[in-house]
């Protein structure tokens, strides 16, 4: 059974403070890991998908890397509207297409 | 690109009437399109998937005489709760996968919160 396990809880960080969010997964045969941001009482915003070992990927303040056994969100300078729930899933061998959530990360940045 | 919409966006109904949700990609086609559950300070739970043209998968310990879904076209999915209780009330999302594309990604519409009386 695919598992996904992210960490923080909660981060709670001042504008312009760099951090980084952390998803531990375990699945068969990875197909996908995925990067979500969800904002209250919405739905989640794709952000990244990650496919292999060493692959990296921007999008302004944030990075996304992957390693064999998790993945890591770098936020960087963050702003206040950098606040959200961020979601990591991912998909594999024996649930593909099918994405297995973490339970999220609550960021929020003050100024 | 890969806008997803739902209607409505929240509605408010009495114990034991039917809920019709509706979930449509606006700018591509979906062969698949997802339906999940989300309780307050939780995660999204998949509920079924649905395939356009065939009957939806439903996950372990989800009614599907309950939460009837229905994938009538390449843009359109709508998940009907039936007989809804006050337990039903939650914040229901779906997705959808580009329909011919080799990437995986979900994209997901708004949501939808639903309040049983």
């Amino acid at each position: 059974e695919d598992q996904v396990t992210q960490s923080p809880e909660a981060l709670r960080l001042q504008e312009g403070e760099s951090s980084s969010l952390n998803c531990s997964y375990t699945v068969s045969g990875l197909r996908g890991l995925f990067w979500y941001r969800q904002d209250p009482g919405k739905g989640p915003e794709f952000l990244f998908t990650l496919y292999s070992a060493g692959e990296e990927k921007e999008k302004e303040r944030l990075k996304a890397t992957l390693t064999k056994k998790e993945s890591f969100l770098h936020i960087t300078a963050p702003k206040p509207e950098d606040s959200a729930t961020y979601l990591c899933a991912v998909t594999g061998g024996t649930s593909y297409g099918k994405l297995t959530f973490g339970q999220g990360t609550i960021l929020t940045v003050h100024p | 690109g890969a806008v997803v919409s739902q209607h409505p966006s929240w509605v408010i109904c009495k114990s034991g009437t039917s809920v019709k949700i509706e979930c449509r990609s606006l700018d591509f086609q979906a062969t698949t399109m997802f339906w999940y559950r989300q309780f307050p300070k939780q995660s999204l739970m998949l509920m079924a998937t649905s395939n356009e043209g065939s009957k939806a998968t439903y996950e372990q310990g989800v009614e599907k005489d309950k939460f009837l879904i229905n994938h009538a076209s390449l843009t359109l999915s709508t998940l009907t709760v039936t007989s809804a209780h006050p337990e039903d009330s939650s914040f229901y999302i779906c997705s959808a996968r580009v329909r011919g594309s080799s990437y995986n990604e979900q994209f997901f519409g708004p949501g939808t919160r639903l309040t049983v009386l």
